[in-house]
């Protein structure tokens, strides 16, 4: 099984629809990330938690909500999808500040709005 | 602020070249850390490398080496003998206390 697994790995929704992507992880670290990548901008922050208490605005959370129901677990919803938010969404782990080996990134879902 | 740049969009070589993928960052931190990431088309995410910022030993693996040049804020990555397997988008990413990439460049290796 993969460290961060990311369900579903492809969804197309309508306009308006509410979505959850969601993202756990075996690795027991406690931060969590979540990410778009859209053609020639690279990787966004979206939302980060550093423990299932700590949620924080990434550098694009609007439109988007996340959940950390453990320090497995982290759901990022659409609350009312529009076409601008067709992306690959990556959920990402990690143990600390640097983490030696890298963050460790689930294989992404691809996402489209139409 | 902090941030990555990565100036080459997209860079195109003919196999068996060698080829620099530039990484510029900027931030206030004495201590951070440097990451590159190999995307191929299938879409996951690579770890190839991280450096902190007090290691400035040049690093080489196989094919790839890194240098890192704090005077310049620099941490360029170099295949040499490129294979057309080496083919992805390749992102630069800097961490403090989350990561933030750059744009990435993608290369092209041509038969």
């Amino acid at each position: 099984d993969a460290d961060v697994t990311q369900t579903p790995r492809n969804r197309i929704t309508k306009t308006g629809k509410r979505i959850m992507l969601e993202c756990s992880q075996t690795k027991g670290h406690d931060r969590m990330y979540w990410y778009r990548q859209d053609p020639g901008l690279g990787l966004r922050l979206i939302y980060y938690s550093f423990d299932v208490k700590d949620i924080n605005k990434g550098e694009i959370s609007d439109g988007y909500s996340v959940s950390r129901q453990a320090q497995a677990k982290f759901s990022l919803s659409l609350e009312s999808a529009i076409p601008n938010q067709t992306a690959l969404y990556f959920c990402a782990t990690s143990q600390s500040y640097g983490d030696s080996y890298g963050y460790t990134f689930g294989s992404g879902t691809r996402l489209t709005v139409v | 602020a902090q941030k990555v740049t990565q100036a080459q969009t997209e860079i195109s070589v003919v196999e068996k070249e060698d080829v620099t993928l530039d990484c510029v960052y900027e931030t206030r931190d004495t201590t951070y850390y440097l990451f590159w990431y190999k995307q191929p088309p299938s879409g996951e995410l690579v770890f190839l490398i991280r450096r902190n910022s007090f290691d400035e030993q040049n690093e080489i693996s196989g094919r790839y080496s890194w240098n890192f040049q704090k005077s310049t804020s620099s941490f360029n990555f170099t295949i040499t003998a490129s294979q057309v397997v080496d083919s992805a988008v390749y992102f630069c990413a800097l961490v403090y206390d989350k990561i933030i990439f750059g744009k990435g460049t993608r290369l092209h290796i041509l038969p």
